[in-house]
């Protein structure tokens, strides 16, 4: 079954801060893995964009990383401001076998609280 | 750019009632639109897929005469919650699928809150 497992469910830091969050998958085979940040009632927002054959992506103070052998992803935030506090949500699409398809599969997301 | 509005941002109904929210893909045409449902602390469940011009292709457990959705034209979808109930409150996002290189990268609205009285 394709999931996509985040960790850790919340976390809480202090301004100014790094923090890594990660991203456990089990889509086989894989087109491309995503990260989104989403403010509280908002919709989501991309952050990059990875696929199978890259193993970073760089995007201002977020830096992703993939590993597709182990299927692991990560995403860091460098220097963490108060606007960083949202939900940070993995998504991977599946190599669809069907044209049309490109469903996301979404993780279970990661609440960031950063504090002041 | 890739911008996907909806309407309204907010909405309180009163049981019984139909509530109509539209997405809309601002600067890009959209053959296929999603629709998502969001309770607190969750992540977003997929409702339908919304093809233009065709009928939507709804996801197991969905009840399709519930949540009415037409896609009439490459900009618009809409989706209707019929007969609302309290537990149909929730936050209600769409997607607009739009293809960039060699991605085919959903574009999401801010989403709408419908709160069922």
């Amino acid at each position: 079954k394709n999931q996509v497992e985040q960790s850790p469910q919340s976390l809480i830091i202090l301004e100014g801060k790094n923090c890594t969050l990660q991203c456990n998958y089990t889509v086989s085979p894989f087109s491309n893995l995503r990260w989104y940040k989403q403010d509280t009632g908002r919709g989501p927002v991309s952050l990059t964009i990875m696929t199978f054959s890259e193993n970073t992506k760089s995007n201002g103070r977020y830096t992703a990383t993939l590993d597709a052998d182990t299927k692991q992803s990560s995403l860091h935030i460098t220097a963490s401001q108060l606007s960083d506090s949202a939900s940070y949500i993995c998504v991977v699409t599946p190599r669809s076998t069907t044209s049309g398809t490109y469903k996301y599969i979404f993780g279970t997301g990661t609440r960031l609280k950063v504090l002041a | 750019g890739a911008v996907v509005s909806q309407h309204p941002s907010w909405v309180i109904c009163k049981s019984g009632t139909s509530v109509k929210i539209e997405c809309r893909s601002l600067d890009f045409q959209a053959t296929t639109m999603f629709w998502y449902r969001q309770f607190p602390k969750q992540s977003l469940m997929l409702m339908a897929t919304s093809n233009e011009g065709s009928k939507a292709t709804y996801e197991q457990g969905v009840e399709k005469d519930k949540f009415l959705i037409n896609h009439a034209s490459l900009t618009l979808s809409t989706l209707t919650v019929t007969s609302a109930h309290p537990e149909d409150s929730s936050f209600y996002i769409c997607s607009a699928r739009k293809t960039s290189g060699h991605y085919n990268e959903q574009f999401f609205g801010p989403g709408t809150r419908l709160t069922v009285l």
